[in-house]
């Protein structure tokens, strides 16, 4: 069964912080990559998506993937507290019309 | 960007009715829909696919006869909860692809009571 886990958290940083948040998935021919911010009660926002090997950087945030060790992070600098939320991993197992997959997500709060 | 809109927004029904949540997509043609359910502090679950003008495809454990699919044209897909229980409360949204990627709507809060 194709999984994708990440830590629950709460993840508490400091205003002016990196966070870093993490997330291991199973199926090594895995495609496409995505990280999500949820707030309560609301749906999922795209934050970034990556699907080569490495670094993506977009503003504040950037995406780090490794397919040999199927693991994927998102590093968000100079957190703010208008961060605080819930960070959802997903995955694409293949191209075409499937769905995403994600993990539980994990909860940030940026303190003041 | 692409739109998928859903409607309602939340809805609060008597344990035994039945509650339709439909999702457009307003500006591109929907030929598949994803359903989702979350439960509070869980993740995305998925339901079912939907595609246009065939029958929708459940994942395990979905009781297919009580959340009711319909993708009769590739902009409107509705799920149905059938005969609902406090249990069925819950969070759904749908998603689409679009030519921006995978687009969301604003999810459905269910209350069953």
């Amino acid at each position: 069964q194709k999984e994708v886990e990440q830590n629950s958290g709460p993840l508490s940083v400091p205003e002016g912080a990196i966070a870093s948040l993490n997330c291991t998935y199973s199926d090594r021919g895995s495609q496409s990559f995505f990280w999500y911010r949820q707030y309560s009660g609301k749906s999922p926002e795209l934050i970034m998506s990556i699907y080569s090997n490495g670094d993506k950087e977009d503003g504040r945030f950037t995406a780090q993937l490794n397919k040999a060790s199927q693991y994927v992070s998102l590093l968000i600098r100079d957190s703010q507290p208008s961060d605080s939320a819930t960070y959802l991993c997903a995955v694409r197992w293949n191209s075409g019309n499937t769905p995403l997959v994600f993990g539980k997500g994990t909860r940030l709060s940026v303190i003041a | 960007g692409a739109v998928v809109s859903q409607h309602p927004s939340w809805v609060i029904c008597k344990s035994g009715t039945s509650v339709k949540i439909e999702c457009r997509s307003l500006d591109f043609q929907a030929t598949t829909m994803f359903w989702y359910r979350q439960f509070p502090k869980q993740s995305l679950m998925l339901m079912a696919t939907s595609n246009e003008g065939s029958k929708a495809t459940y994942e395990q454990g979905v009781e297919k006869d009580k959340f009711l699919i319909n993708h009769a044209s590739l902009t409107l897909s509705t799920l149905t909860v059938t005969s609902a229980h406090p249990e069925d409360s819950s969070f759904y949204i749908c998603s689409a692809i679009s030519h921006y990627g995978y687009t969301f709507g604003s999810g459905t809060r269910l209350t069953v009571v």
